[in-house]
């Protein structure tokens, strides 16, 4: 089925490890965005890419690198993990970046103990 | 900076009434808005969205207004029921160094339905 998938669902890791969050969507769209979600709070903005390779910062981007080789797959890595970065992770994809509605996954949980 | 926030953090609706969840940008260069439906456990889901050259837009059931004076955005459910239980989101355009523009969310809603 057509659609946007992230794994893993849930990760444990330990502070200082790397970690990589997959996302992987089916429909061909040129933009894909990371979004972190913390508890009882809103979406914030981590990078987003309008093509292969082509990425931007969003609004929390420190700690956090991203790849786009492929249109289809938007790799999310923190490269040594810290508690702060406890948060649920969402992946999205539009057709048009900020002018056409976001198709969401449905999350990684990680936890950074 | 730019941000985009909401007026109530909850609100508590009696099943069929109709609901109201406001919004407030900052930013006046934002030419695209959007409401999204997030329940426990899922991702955001799209609801309904409107351009800044509309004051109005209507879906089933919900309807959203957009006032650029005040910069202020609202979104109205009807006969509010039971699975509209959920956090509701706004969300907003801002144009991004590489001129691809990105989308900025508000902190979100929760709506409660009393039976």
């Amino acid at each position: 089925d057509a659609g946007i998938t992230q794994s893993p669902r849930y990760k444990i890791t330990e502070t200082g490890r790397q970690v990589t969050l997959m996302c992987h969507q089916t429909w061909s769209h040129s933009y894909m965005f990371w979004y972190r979600q913390d508890l009882g709070h809103g979406l914030r903005l981590i990078y987003y890419s309008a093509a292969a390779d082509i990425t931007d910062k969003g609004e929390v981007p420190d700690g956090y690198v991203v790849s786009r080789s492929k249109t289809e797959n938007f790799p999310l890595t923190l490269e040594s993990a810290t508690r702060s970065q406890t948060s649920v992770y969402f992946c999205a994809s539009s057709e048009r970046g900020g002018d056409s509605p976001l198709h969401f996954g449905n999350g990684t949980r990680l936890t950074v103990t | 900076g730019e941000s985009v926030g909401l007026h109530l953090p909850t609100l508590s609706v009696q099943e069929g009434d109709n609901s109201i969840i406001n919004c407030a940008y900052s930013n006046s260069a934002s030419d695209y808005f959007i409401w999204y439906k997030q329940e426990s456990g899922k991702g955001p889901q799209f609801i309904i969205d409107i351009r800044s050259n509309m004051d109005k837009r209507q879906g089933q059931r919900v309807t959203v207004l957009l006032n650029k004076t005040v910069k202020h955005l609202s979104l109205q459910i009807a006969a509010t029921q039971p699975g509209d239980s959920a956090v509701y989101f706004c969300a907003e355009n801002i144009e991004g160094y590489s001129s691809a523009s990105k989308i900025i969310f508000g902190s979100g809603t929760r709506l409660s339905i009393r039976p």
